[in-house]
């Protein structure tokens, strides 16, 4: 069975408003989370780094008012893009990593702003 | 800095013949991992193989190997046989022990096996 969710696997909205996309890791708990977005037949982008409890770490040029992540929980990281614009529309993945170097990936999110 | 290259941007394979996709990484971290990851066109990512910088030597797992090449910092994946379900989008990626698990991707090579 899956080791790590996403929910949603799929969302439209429309453009101003916020989305909100959970990683959840199911098995094991999770001592850091990350996050990447990829867009269509491009490589996987690493937005930033979220450990449990304390905020997260993000890339050189990902803004990080506009991606918010919350790593609430040793299961449960959640990304918030806001006032999402259609250039935001992309694949977002969540990769778990627990002890002893074990690491999985989401099955990622599709994220359609019109 | 750590950078990771994949120069082939697509390949193709005729169905049953082997197939061997580029992968070269640059860091000055001396322990290291690398890895072959699959993306079908669903999106989730498949993990095929890793190598540790520490390796002697070169990992296989089933139809694939991972020719570790240190001295010219080059990983490259090596599928045996290949098969239909092979077509897919092929990343290669290094995450450093110094970088907090963090895992860098190249651009990706796009397979197409041909019947």
């Amino acid at each position: 069975g899956a080791v790590v969710s996403q929910h949603p696997s799929r969302v439209i909205c429309k453009s101003g408003t916020s989305v909100k996309i959970e990683c959840r890791s199911l098995d094991f708990q999770a001592t850091t989370m990350f996050w990447y977005r990829q867009f269509p037949k491009k490589s996987l982008m690493l937005m930033a780094t979220s450990n449990e409890g304390s905020k997260a770490t993000y890339e050189q040029g990902v803004e990080k008012d506009k991606f918010l992540i919350n790593h609430a929980s040793l299961t449960l990281s959640t990304l918030t893009v806001t006032s999402a614009h259609p250039e935001d529309s992309s694949f977002y993945i969540c990769r778990v990593q627990g002890d002893a170097d074990t690491q999985y990936f989401g099955p990622g999110t599709r994220l359609t702003v019109l | 800095a750590q950078k990771i290259t994949q120069t082939q941007p697509g390949m193709f394979v005729q169905e049953k013949e082997a197939v061997t996709l580029d992968c070269t990484y640059d860091t000055s971290d001396q322990s290291y991992g690398l890895f072959w990851y699959k993306q079908p066109s669903s999106g989730e990512m498949i993990f095929l193989i890793y190598q540790g910088s520490y390796d002697e030597q070169n990992a296989t797992e089933g139809r694939y190997s991972l020719n570790f090449q240190k001295a010219r910092k080059s990983a490259n994946l090596v599928i045996s046989a290949s098969q239909l379900g092979d077509s897919a989008m092929y990343f290669c990626a290094m995450s450093s022990y110094n970088q907090g698990g963090k895992l860098i991707f190249g651009q990706g090579t796009e397979l197409s096996v041909k019947p």
